[in-house]
């Protein structure tokens, strides 16, 4: 089946410093999803992107949808200690409406 | 706001138990869907269902069963339960075929013993 491959798969770092993960996949996607999951709570939505090459921007957080439709990256600016959280990114491809998701990213911030 | 809401946050059941993990979606979502999540392996599908009394199989469904006889609830069945179903489970909802991503609730994490 369709896998995606994210990392880094955690991450320490110093508030203040900027944070980068990413997700590739062996197949094309219609459609990008970033979430962040707070310790003991689901996932919520960050950002979503839907045409290759889209860069959007949500506060500190840009995401944006690989050209080649394989790939995405994250980018949290200047971190702060509620980022905390895990990360993922999730695919889905034509109609089917279900969602593939990455193994995740923990950001753990020191203040 | 969309709520999804698991019925229980934290359950212990023992070996062999039949466990019910409910689910309740209070926007009028067609679709829904049972995860579970586990270290370094993100979230696997269960199930999912588009319609009442639909029901799909997901990546994972062996050992599991489900129930959706009205619009806004998803049951997730436990025939047996067994230690490696020890886990977090997560249920989300959607309006489309995932454009829009899912809502999720806050999970339910049980414990097999």
């Amino acid at each position: 089946g369709q896998q995606l491959n994210q990392s880094p798969q955690s991450m320490f770092i110093q508030e203040g410093e900027d944070v980068s993960m990413n997700c590739t996949s062996s197949s094309i996607f219609n459609t990008w999803l970033w979430y962040k999951q707070d310790p003991g709570e689901g996932p919520v939505l960050l950002i979503a992107l839907y045409k290759a090459g889209e860069l959007t921007s949500n506060g500190r957080l840009t995401a944006q949808f690989g050209i080649t439709r394989k790939d995405s990256f994250l980018n949290i600016s200047a971190s702060i200690p509620s980022d905390v959280g895990i990360y993922f990114c999730a695919g889905s491809f034509g109609n089917t409406g279900k969602l593939i998701f990455g193994q995740g990213t923990t950001l753990q911030v020191k203040p | 706001d969309v709520k999804v809401t698991q019925s229980s946050r934290y359950l212990v059941k023992r070996t062999g138990e039949k466990v019910f993990l409910e689910c309740v979606q209070d926007m009028d979502h067609e679709n829904m869907f049972w995860y579970r999540q586990d270290p370094g392996l993100g979230l696997r599908l269960i199930y999912f269902s588009y319609d009442v009394k639909m029901k799909e199989k997901g990546d994972i469904p062996e050992g599991y069963s489900v129930s959706r006889e009205k619009k806004e609830r998803f049951s997730l069945i436990l025939e047996s339960a067994s230690t490696n179903q020890t886990s977090m489970y997560l249920c989300a909802s959607s309006l489309d075929r995932g454009r829009d991503g899912y809502t999720f609730g806050s999970g339910t994490r049980l414990t097999v013993v």
